[in-house]
């Protein structure tokens, strides 16, 4: 079955550095592979997705993901961060067979300092 | 569009008894989908509907059943609530059967807290 895992549980970064969410996938095939972000009290907003191709991928909000299948890794960056960018980030994975159904890791908490 | 609305957003009940959560999936998305997430935790699949059909359904008691509507919203209801499903309950939206290509949007969700 399909898994995700987030190795970090919380992540305190100055804003204006930089930026790397971990993210490995357990999974045989060529995996579908999403980044959302979840600000307090929010839903989940699609920052960027990985399907086949080139495997640096961009997003919204300035940021991109590098696909590595040696590593099983999808680790999600962003060069300068911004107060804004404070909230939860979950990577997830999508079913083989049913393209609307995800499997979600269990998130990495982004604070920003000023 | 006004996007995935889910109603309510905040809902407090008791042990033992009965909810019922709503979404109103995007405009034009045929597929709606509900997630559990705890506290801590990434969001869980629970079951999702297309044409009105229970599609697929993840590791959750009977005591989780929902409906889709003909409008292509949706209702998840619990039954004999117990403390542990005190979570935000999220709602996806999409257009099924599009392959791999299918982006879900999100509802902003509905709190539950079972006292």
């Amino acid at each position: 079955a399909q898994s995700v895992t987030q190795p970090d549980i919380h992540i305190t970064v100055s804003e204006g550095a930089s930026l790397e969410l971990r993210c490995n996938y357990s999974y045989g095939a060529t995996p579908y592979l999403f980044w959302y972000v979840q600000s307090p009290g929010q839903g989940l907003q699609l920052l960027l997705k990985y399907f086949s191709g080139d495997t640096l991928v961009q997003g919204i909000k300035g940021f991109e993901a590098e696909f590595k299948r040696s590593q099983s890794s999808f680790n999600l960056r962003k060069p300068s961060v911004h107060w804004s960018d404070a909230a939860e980030y979950f990577c997830a994975v999508g079913d083989l067979y049913n393209f609307n159904k995800f499997y979600f890791g269990s998130g990495t908490k982004l604070n920003v300092k000023p | 569009d006004a996007g995935v609305t889910q109603s309510p957003t905040h809902l407090i009940k008791t042990r033992g008894q009965q909810v019922t959560l709503r979404c109103s999936p995007k405009s034009g998305h045929d597929t709606v989908s509900w997630y559990q997430q705890a506290l801590g935790q990434g969001p869980q699949f629970i079951f999702q509907y297309y044409e009105e059909e229970e599609r697929q359904r993840g590791n959750f008691p009977d005591r989780f059943s929902g409906h889709q509507f003909p409008n292509y919203s949706s209702e998840l209801n619990v039954n004999a609530l117990l403390l542990g499903d005190s979570a935000l309950y999220l709602c996806a939206s999409s257009l099924g059967d599009r392959g791999p290509a299918t982006e879900a949007f999100f509802g902003q969700g509905t709190r539950l807290t079972v006292v």
